[in-house]
């Protein structure tokens, strides 16, 4: 049974911090990893993905890859108000297969003004 | 516009009665997947298509069926609705199995 884990929270954040997600894998042969954000009543949105380790920048956001450890964060720096959803860390299955993408729960940050 | 759609957003169905939901994505992306999320169990695989006419369970396939006669369209039926079918559905498109995939905005369905 692959398994994506993350921290449910709700992870609350001051405005203008750096706010740290986190996410641990089951599955060691995995090599694609993603992150959405789903706002309260709306779908989950793509906001990063990161394929290799090290980290991987883009505006706010920073994904961190760890394949040896089977962990993968994302950072989210200059917190904003507007920054407070539920994200999902989604993770592909190797070998294909009915799978596709594994999510995780998700986890709540919310962002304090 | 180019996207995903939906429809209905909402349904409220009774017991025992069958309900079509529709999916419709506009990017020719061969892969389409429909999930349910509930709170506490996150997004959960119901079924996903490879192509036309090809289909394969996911997690949580019993009750539902699907079908997919063309690449833009992966209709979702619960062919006799239960109360544990109550959630909200949404259908994904990606253009591989493994890569990004791209959520339709949802559809709330109650049974009463």
């Amino acid at each position: 049974q692959k398994e994506v884990e993350q921290n449910s929270g709700p992870l609350s954040v001051p405005e203008g911090a750096i706010a740290s997600l986190n996410c641990t894998y089951s599955d060691r042969g995995s090599q694609s990893f993603f992150w959405y954000r789903q706002y309260s009543g709306k779908s989950p949105e793509l906001i990063m993905f990161i394929y290799s380790n090290g980290d991987k920048e883009d505006g706010r956001f920073t994904a961190q890859l760890n394949k040896a450890s089977q962990y993968v964060s994302l950072l989210i720096r200059d917190s904003q108000p507007s920054d407070s959803a539920t994200y999902l860390c989604a993770v592909n299955s190797s070998g294909g297969g009915a799978d596709g993408l594994t999510f995780g729960k998700g986890t709540h940050l919310i962002i304090q003004p | 516009d180019a996207g995903i759609t939906q429809s209905p957003r909402y349904k409220i169905t009774e017991t025992g009665r069958q309900v079509t939901l529709m999916c419709h994505q506009t990017w020719s992306h061969s892969y389409m997947f429909w999930y349910r999320q509930d709170l506490g169990h996150g997004l959960r695989l119901i079924y996903y298509s490879a192509a036309a006419d090809i289909t394969d369970k996911g997690e949580v396939p019993d009750g539902y069926v699907v079908s997919r006669s063309k690449t833009e369209n992966f209709p979702l039926t619960l062919e006799s609705a239960t109360r544990s079918q109550t959630s909200v559905y949404f259908c994904a498109s990606s253009n591989l199995l493994a890569d990004e995939q791209y959520f339709g905005p949802g559809t709330r369905l109650t049974v009463t």
